[in-house]
This record gives structure tokens, sequence and C-alpha cells, in this order.
């Protein structure tokens, strides 16, 4: 069974960027689908970020315009969200996700 | 974007009832190539959110047949027959036709 599991700091200064890891069990994200970072807002709004393709191209929201970017380990079957410059705005639960399987998700308050 | 109106924004039912939420589009969710990305998740409390209906109308695995999508074009119904305390939760509709892929608004689903 997939499993993929967010990781990362839970506390994140303004301005300072947001970095996690989504790790990946049971699939290969080199062998196929779209690797995505999804999060929720306070309030229930749902936005999707981005993804990182099992070839390695990425797509963003345009929402998030230059301030974001996803990579990959392959070699650790890990993909990685960097937002940068957030504000108290970006305070959300951020879930790693493939259409079928999300992670269990993590809660980011961005506050100094 | 695609604005992606889901109503109700509360859906009070008695166990064993039935319930209906809608969503509807700004552009029609057809794909160039004939298929069309509307999907449907329930978040359970402080679960991550799982995927009940793929693609419109396909079940996801293990999902009860007591869930069943419907709908074409910009409009699309999930139904919850017999409704179950499991049932219960927030659920989204999400599209993937169109760049950036959108959600729902949300539903919560409740006890009468």
């Amino acid at each position: 069974e997939i499993q993929l599991q967010e990781s990362g700091p839970g506390l994140v200064k303004p301005s300072q960027s947001l970095s996690l890891t989504c790790s990946v069990t049971g699939y290969t994200i080199t062998s196929g689908y779209d690797w995505s970072w999804i999060r929720k807002f306070p309030g229930n709004k749902m936005e999707w970020m981005g993804y990182i393709s099992y070839s390695g191209s990425t797509n963003y929201n345009p929402s998030l315009k230059s301030r974001i970017s996803i990579t990959r380990d392959t070699s650790k079957n890990q993909f990685f969200l960097q937002l940068n410059s957030v504000t108290t705005e970006d305070t959300a639960t951020y879930y790693c996700a493939k259409t079928d399987y999300w992670g269990q998700g993590v809660m980011v308050t961005v506050s100094s | 974007d695609v604005v992606m109106t889901q109503t109700p924004v509360s859906l009070p039912v008695s166990l064993g009832g039935q319930a209906s939420i809608s969503c509807r589009s700004s552009q029609s969710l057809v794909h160039s190539n004939g298929n069309t990305y509307l999907h449907w998740y329930l978040q359970k409390p402080g679960q991550s959110p799982q995927l009940l209906i793929y693609r419109v109308s396909n079940r996801f695995s293990g999902v009860p047949d007591r869930f069943s999508g419907s709908g074409s074009g910009t409009d699309f119904t999930l139904k919850i027959s017999r409704v179950e305390p499991e049932d219960l939760g927030d659920y989204y509709c999400l599209q993937s036709t169109h760049f950036p892929r959108t959600f729902g608004g949300g539903t919560k689903l409740e006890l009468k």
C-alpha cells in the first residue's frame, strides 16, 4: 500500500522559508503519477500548491508566483516543498498527496 | 482559475437517511482527451482526506456502494444513501482537468 508522510517544522517565522519533506513508501515516485503539495487553511479552504511529476517536471499554482519550489530525492523516494517569504497567511495544514493517497498532514504556523 | 461552487456548506442528516452534495464548475471539466477529472473526497475528523469517487462516478477501492457520483460538463453530484456514523465529516470536490487544480469550498455532513 502506498503511504505518504510529511515532516518538517511546525513553526516558521514571517519572511523565512517553509521547508517540508514527503517520504513515500510502497511506490517509487519515478514510476508514475504526479506528486502534489496541497494545503488546508483555517476555515477549511483547500489549495492545490503544485506537483512534481514522475519524470521530474514541475507545475505550480500561479497564485504562489515565484515563492514555491518542489524538488525530489529519488534515492530516498522523497519529494520536498519550499515556500519562500512566508507570511501569516501561509499558516495551514500541509499535505503531500497523489490523487488517491494523502499523507496525514503537518500543521505549520507562521508566527514571530 | 476554475471556480468550484459546492453546496450546501452544511448538511444535517439522519442516520440511515440520504444526502446529496452538489459541485458546479465555472467551465466545463471535459478534458481534451474526453475524460472528466472531477473527484470527491471525505475528510473525517482528525484524518487526512480520503478519495471516494474519481473521474465523476468511479468508486475508489474499498468505498461502499452507498456512495455514488454523477454529472457531466459543469454540474456534478455526490449522493450518499443509508448514511452511517463513519460518513460524517467534510466533503470536497476537486477538479484536475484545468490548471491550476481547484477544490470546492467543502460540505460538512453532520447529524441532524
